[in-house]
């Protein structure tokens, strides 16, 4: 069975709004996550990096004050993404790596904003 | 900086056909990992295969094959004998090792679509 999952699987929101996206480690404890962005046809490109209990880094480019990232346990990053606009749109992928350096990948959330 | 590279954006081959998707990659690392990923319609990533930079022996998985050549930076992958179900996107995908393990460079992507 899937070992990550993301919460929700779809979001449609109106512009201005924020959206949480959960991600969870199902039977391990996730020291690092990793949240990446993928635009339709494209490829995923990393958005930033999570160790529990510490502040996110954030690849060049990304908005930290947007894209809001909590690293509260072991097995749940939240990205949240404030005051969204169309250009949001996305699919948003979480990847966590275990102690052991295992990894997986969640199914995705795919975010409309109207 | 990272970087991979899949030349091929698109391939459409007929059923039964084999099919190499080909992919390079750049790195000052000397330990690193390679990864092949298969992204169907519904968006999920599927893992394929990880090698890591010490490893280059060719891997057999059923249909699929890799070929790793550190001299060329290459990471080839063949799929014999094609089959629709094999219809996806995959994607190429390069990690450091030690702390960043896990931290992905994606190549672009190569759309195969495998016909009946």
């Amino acid at each position: 069975g899937a070992v990550v999952s993301q919460h929700p699987s779809r979001v449609i929101c109106k512009s201005g709004t924020s959206v949480k996206i959960e991600c969870r480690s199902l039977d391990f404890q996730a020291t690092t996550m990793f949240w990446y962005r993928q635009f339709p046809k494209q490829s995923l490109m990393l958005m930033a990096t999570s160790n529990e209990g510490s502040k996110a880094t954030y690849e060049q480019g990304v908005e930290k004050d947007k894209f809001l990232i909590n690293h509260a346990s072991l097995t749940l990053s939240t990205l949240t993404v404030t005051s969204a606009h169309p250009e949001d749109s996305s699919f948003y992928i979480c990847s966590a790596r275990g102690r052991f350096y295992e990894q997986y990948f969640g199914p995705g959330t795919r975010l409309t904003v109207t | 900086a990272q970087k991979v590279t899949q030349a091929q954006t698109e391939i459409s081959v007929v059923e039964k056909e084999d099919v190499t998707l080909d992919c390079v990659y750049e790195t000052r690392d000397t330990t690193y990992y390679l990864f092949w990923y298969k992204q169907p319609p519904s968006g999920e990533l599927v893992f394929l295969i990880r090698r890591n930079s010490f490893d280059e022996q060719n891997e057999i998985s059923g249909r699929y094959s890799w070929n790793f050549q550190k001299s060329t930076s290459s990471f080839n992958f063949t799929i014999t004998a094609s089959q629709v179900v094999d219809s996806a996107v995959y994607f190429c995908a390069l990690s450091e090792g030690g702390t960043s393990y896990g931290k992905l460079t994606f190549g672009q992507g190569t759309i195969l679509t495998v016909h009946p």
